[in-house]
C-alpha cells in the first residue's frame, strides 16, 4: 500500500563495505519495480529496474534482487561510497499508472 | 532530451492562502504526470496522476485539487491552504507506453504558516 506516515530506518555502512537494501512490496500483481536514490532537497532519482519476469539484475556497483514468492526487493551497492549517502526507495507498478512507493531507507555511509 | 521543470523551489504561505504549483515537461508528447507529496522525513505520497490533457485520478481527498490544461502541463492547486498541507511536492513523468520508470522533478518545499 502506499507509504505514508512512516518513519524511515536508517542503514549505516563502512566506506568500502557493501549495503543491502531491503523492501517488502504489498502488491503480488506488481510487475515492475524500480530502485530510485533521493539526495537532500532534491527529487528522486533512477538506480535501477526489474521486471517480474527477471530475479536479478545487475547494473554498475549495483545489483537488485526480486522474490515474488514473499514479494521481497532488494538493493545492493558494491563498495560503498560517502557520495552513496541518501535516502533510497523501491517502487512498484503493475497493470495501472499508479507508481506505489516503499517506506525508504537512509543509508549512511561511514568514513 | 526530456526534461521537467517544477517551480516555485520553495514557498511559504500563509493558512487560508490558495496554492498553485506548476510542472511542465519537454521533449516527450502525452506523458503521464504525477503528483507526490512528501512529509519531512517520510516516504511519498501519491496524491493525482494524469493520463491525458483534462484526466485526473485522485488517490488521496484533501485540500488539493490538479488539473491538465495542457499535455505537458500539471498544475497543483488549492482554494484554501492548511498547516497540514505543507511538505515537499514533487512532479513526476512517465511515458504512456509499457513499463518505464517515472522522472522526477526536483520538487517544491511548501510551508504553511
Amino acid at each position: 500500500g502506499e507509504s505514508v506516515g512512516l518513519h524511515l530506518p536508517t542503514l549505516s555502512v563502512q566506506e568500502g563495505d557493501n549495503s543491502i537494501i531491503n523492501c517488502a512490496y504489498s502488491n503480488s500483481a506488481s510487475d515492475y519495480f524500480i530502485w530510485y536514490k533521493q539526495e537532500s532537497g532534491k527529487g528522486p532519482q533512477f538506480i535501477i529496474d526489474i521486471r517480474s519476469n527477471m530475479d536479478k539484475r545487475q547494473g554498475q556497483r549495483v545489483t537488485v534482487l526480486l522474490n515474488k514468492t514473499v514479494k521481497h526487493l532488494s538493493l545492493q551497492i558494491a563498495a560503498t561510497q560517502p557520495g552513496d549517502s541518501a535516502v533510497y526507495f523501491c517502487a512498484e507498478k503493475g497493470g495501472t499508472y499508479k507508481y506505489i512507493f516503499g517506506t525508504g531507507t537512509r543509508l549512511k555511509v561511514l568514513a | 532530451s526530456q526534461t521537467i521543470h517544477q517551480w516555485p523551489a520553495t514557498l511559504v504561505q500563509p493558512v487560508g492562502s490558495p496554492l498553485s504549483l506548476e510542472c511542465t515537461v519537454e521533449g516527450t508528447s502525452n506523458p503521464n504526470l504525477y503528483w507526490y507529496r512528501q512529509a519531512a522525513g517520510r516516504g511519498l505520497q501519491l496524491l493525482f496522476y494524469s493520463v491525458g490533457i483534462g484526466q485526473i485520478s485522485s488517490e488521496v481527498p484533501q485540500n488539493l485539487s490538479a488539473s491538465r490544461p495542457q499535455d505537458r502541463q500539471f498544475i497543483l492547486s488549492s482554494k484554501k491552504l492548511l498547516l497540514s498541507d505543507s511538505g515537499f511536492y514533487l512532479c513526476a513523468w512517465s511515458t504512456g507506453q509499457g513499463d518505464t520508470e517515472a522522472f522526477f522533478g526536483q520538487g517544491t518545499r511548501l510551508t504553511v504558516v
